[in-house]
């Protein structure tokens, strides 16, 4: 049973340029959320698609776009990267039409440098 | 708004003693969930355990087991004769009505052997 995959592992940016990064779900997930989580604290919640629209969003700016495709993968895009955006960025699958709440699992994360 | 907690930032203990991480949330929800995460070195978040609003029966699960107290609004996580394996970072997390996630800063165990 496959797991969150995502990618890269690590990306080296540098402030201004733009970034793409990818998710694929659980095997049997609809619903893709997106993390993210500075040095030393918890994750921040960005922002959640099911059935390809932004279900919901975190206090994050514009610049913190996303989507996803018909077979549930998505893509976290960020424009005019800021130092700041520095970050390891999580992604997690869950089963949107579950009971409210269901458990989200995480992928490994990708690790984003801004310089 | 909603709230968690985890007042305890680092903890060192040696192999096999019992080492308790505790977890304060805040929410004016009736209805929510809680969640314990582990997170190795890799960074990979691993879910250990959900629990709902309405079921404070305690859990145990192997060298795990789980408190949740509504009175206290907390939910804490003990492991039993700790190993080396089990350092890592633990996060507690809330859900709210809005099906996000809600994390706590985290606490650091360090299992020494």
């Amino acid at each position: 049973d496959a797991g969150v995959t995502q990618s890269p592992t690590h990306l080296i940016k540098t402030r201004g340029q733009q970034v793409t990064l990818r998710c694929s779900p659980k095997s049997g997930h609809d619903t893709v959320s997106w993390y993210q989580q500075a040095l030393g604290q918890g994750p921040q919640f960005i922002f959640q698609y099911y059935e390809e629209e932004e279900r919901q969003r975190g206090n994050f700016p514009d610049r913190f776009s996303g989507h996803q495709f018909p077979n549930y993968s998505s893509e976290l895009n960020v424009n005019a990267l800021l130092l700041g955006d520095s970050a390891l960025y999580l992604c997690a699958s869950s089963l949107g039409l579950a009971e409210p709440w269901d458990t989200q699992y995480f992928g490994p994360g990708t690790r984003l440098t801004v310089l | 708004a909603q709230k968690v907690t985890q007042a305890q930032t680092e903890i060192s203990v040696v192999e096999k003693e019992d080492v308790t991480l505790d977890c304060v949330y805040e929410t004016r929800d009736t209805t929510y969930y809680l969640f314990w995460y582990k997170q190795p070195p890799s960074g990979e978040l691993v879910f250990l355990i959900r629990r709902n609003s309405f079921d404070e029966q305690n859990e145990i699960s192997g060298r795990y087991s789980w408190n949740f107290q509504k009175s206290t609004s907390s939910f804490n996580f003990t492991i039993t004769a700790s190993q080396v394996v089990d350092s890592a970072v633990y996060f507690c997390a809330l859900s709210d009505n809005t099906d996000k996630l809600i994390f706590g800063t985290g606490t650091r165990l360090q299992v020494f052997p």
